[in-house]
C-alpha cells in the first residue's frame, strides 16, 4: 500500500517563528489533506490540497503531485498552533479511505 | 458548522459490556463512511470502511466480530465494540465521504471522536 512519511516528527519553536512541515507519499494520490489535532482530539481540517498551493491566514500549503510531496507552512507561529499536524492521502483505485502519516508534534513556546 | 456528528464523545464502562458509537453525516448523504482508531501519541489507523446497505470492509488485523459496523441509512453508521476489554480503550473517530462521483472534488469530513475507556 501507499506509504506516507512526515517530517520532522517533533518541532519546537519560539513564538513568532516560521516553520515548514513536510509530507512525502509513495504513489500518485487524488486526495491530500492536512489536519491539526487539538488537545481534545478534534481533527481540524486545514487544507484539502491534492495539488497546487493554497493559503489561509498564516498557514499555506503546497502539493507537488508529480514529485509526491506536500509542504505545510506556518508563519508567525503562536502558542495556539501547538499540537499534532497530520497529512493524509487517498488514491484513485481505493474507496476514498485516507492513510495518515505519523504526524508532526509542534510545540510553540511563548 | 460540523458536517459530521459523532456520539458519544466519551464513554467509560466496565469490562464485558458492549458500546455503540454513532456517526452521522449532517449535510450530505454518505454512501461510504470510515472508522479510525488512535492510540495515545500515535497516528490514526483505518479500521474499516462502512458501506451503506452492504457489509463493511475491514482492514487487515481488525476483528470483525469485535468491531461490528452497521450502515443502515445514508446518514448513519454505527460502530459497536462488543464485549469490550481494557485493551479496547482508545480514541475512535469516524469520517464521512461524499458520493462517489463527487469524491474526487471533496475532502473527507471527520467527527469529533469518541474516547472509550474500559475499566
Amino acid at each position: 500500500g501507499i506509504q506516507v512519511e512526515q517530517s520532522p516528527p517533533d518541532l519546537i519553536l519560539q513564538e513568532g517563528a516560521n516553520s515548514t512541515l513536510r509530507c512525502n507519499f509513495s504513489d500518485s494520490v487524488n486526495n491530500l489533506q492536512w489536519f491539526h489535532q487539538n488537545p481534545w482530539g478534534q481533527l481540524i481540517n486545514l487544507f484539502y490540497i491534492p495539488s497546487g498551493t493554497k493559503q489561509n491566514g498564516r498557514l499555506s500549503a503546497t502539493t507537488v503531485a508529480t514529485e509526491r510531496y506536500s509542504l505545510l507552512y506556518i508563519s508567525s507561529s503562536q502558542t495556539t498552533d501547538s499540537g499534532v499536524y497530520f497529512c493524509a492521502v487517498s488514491w484513485s483505485s481505493n474507496t476514498g479511505k485516507l492513510i495518515f502519516g505519523q504526524g508532526t508534534t509542534l510545540q510553540v513556546k511563548p | 458548522g460540523a458536517v459530521v456528528s459523532q456520539h458519544p464523545s466519551r464513554v467509560i464502562c466496565k469490562s464485558g459490556t458492549s458500546v455503540k458509537i454513532e456517526c452521522r453525516s449532517l449535510d450530505f448523504q454518505a454512501t461510504t463512511m470510515f472508522w479510525y482508531r488512535q492510540f495515545p501519541k500515535k497516528s490514526l489507523m483505518l479500521m474499516a470502511t462502512s458501506n451503506e446497505g452492504s457489509k463493511a470492509t475491514y482492514e487487515q488485523g481488525v476483528e470483525k466480530d469485535k468491531f461490528l459496523i452497521n450502515h443502515a441509512s445514508l446518514t448513519l453508521s454505527t460502530l459497536t465494540v462488543t464485549s469490550a476489554h481494557p485493551e479496547d480503550s482508545s480514541f475512535y473517530i469516524c469520517s464521512a465521504s461524499p458520493p462517489r462521483h463527487l469524491r474526487g472534488n471533496q475532502p473527507q469530513h471527520f467527527g469529533d471522536g469518541t474516547r472509550l475507556s474500559i475499566l
